[in-house]
C-alpha cells in the first residue's frame, strides 16, 4: 500500500540552527514524486520543494533541501538557519505517476516550533 | 496571478442541511483536487478532476458527497444531509495537466472551514 510516514509529531529547534524533518515512504511504483508542504497556523498549504524518483541530485530551494535516499525510501526535509517564521506544520506527500491516481498521499505532519 | 480561491471561508450549518463548497482554480490548471483535513490530522483525498471528468470517486466518504466541475474551471463540492463528522477544513488544489509526469505540484486554496452543529 502507498503510504507516507512522518514519525516526529513535534520538533523544537533553536533559531538560526538547522533542523531535519523525517519522512519515509512506501510504494512499489518506480515513478513517483515527493513533495513537502508547509502549513502555518493560518491554514494555507504552501509548496516548498519537490524531488522526482529519477532525479539524480537532491533538490534544493533556498534554505530548504531534500535529503533523498532512494534505497532507504526516505525523503527528509532539511531547513537551514531556522527562522521564527518557520514555525508551522510540515507535511510530506507523494504522488504516483504510473497509474491513474493524481492525488497526493500525505503523512500526518510534523509540528515545528522555532525558539528564539 | 491569482491563486486558488475557495468560498465560503467559513460555513456553520445544522445537522441534516445540505452545503455547497466552491473552488476556483488557477487559470490554466486543468487538474483540480479536493481534500479534507480534520482537526490536527493530515489531508484526506476526496476526488480529483481532469478537465470536467472525475475518473476516480472512490475517495468520497459516502454517497452524501458529490462534486462537479463545469467549463474546466470552477468546481463545487456538495455535502447532503450533513453530519457532525463532516466538520473539517475542505481544501481545494489545482495543478497543470494530470498527465504531466514530473513535478506538477499542487497549489492549494485557503480552504473552507465547515462546522456542523
Amino acid at each position: 500500500a502507498q503510504k507516507i510516514t512522518q514519525t516526529q509529531p513535534g520538533m523544537f529547534v533553536q533559531e538560526k540552527e538547522a533542523v531535519t524533518l523525517d519522512c519515509t515512504y512506501d510504494t512499489s511504483d518506480p515513478s513517483y514524486g515527493l513533495f513537502w508542504y508547509k502549513q502555518p497556523s493560518s491554514g494555507e498549504m504552501i509548496f516548498l520543494i519537490y524531488q522526482g524518483s529519477y532525479d539524480q541530485q537532491n533538490a534544493t530551494e533556498g534554505r530548504y533541501s531534500l535529503n533523498f535516499q532512494k534505497a532507504r525510501k526516505s525523503a527528509n526535509l532539511v531547513i537551514s538557519a531556522s527562522q521564527l517564521g518557520d514555525s508551522a506544520m510540515y507535511f510530506c506527500a507523494m504522488r504516483l505517476y504510473g497509474g491513474s491516481q493524481g492525488n497526493l498521499i500525505f503523512g500526518k505532519g510534523t509540528k515545528l516550533s522555532v525558539k528564539p | 496571478g491569482a491563486g486558488v480561491s475557495q468560498s465560503p471561508s467559513n460555513k456553520v450549518t445544522e445537522k441534516g442541511k445540505d452545503v455547497e463548497l466552491r473552488c476556483d482554480p488557477i487559470s490554466g490548471h486543468t487538474a483540480l483536487y479536493w481534500y479534507r483535513q480534520s482537526l490536527g490530522q493530515g489531508l484526506e483525498f476526496l476526488i480529483y478532476f481532469q478537465g470536467n471528468s472525475a475518473p476516480d470517486k472512490s475517495g468520497l466518504p459516502s454517497d452524501r458527497f458529490s462534486a462537479e466541475r463545469t467549463g474546466g474551471s470552477v468546481s463545487t463540492l456538495t455535502i447532503q444531509r450533513t453530519q457532525q463528522e463532516d466538520s473539517a477544513v475542505y481544501l481545494c488544489a489545482s495543478s497543470f495537466s494530470f498527465a504531466r509526469t514530473s513535478g506538477n505540484e499542487q497549489f492549494f486554496g485557503p480552504g473552507t472551514r465547515l462546522t456542523v452543529l
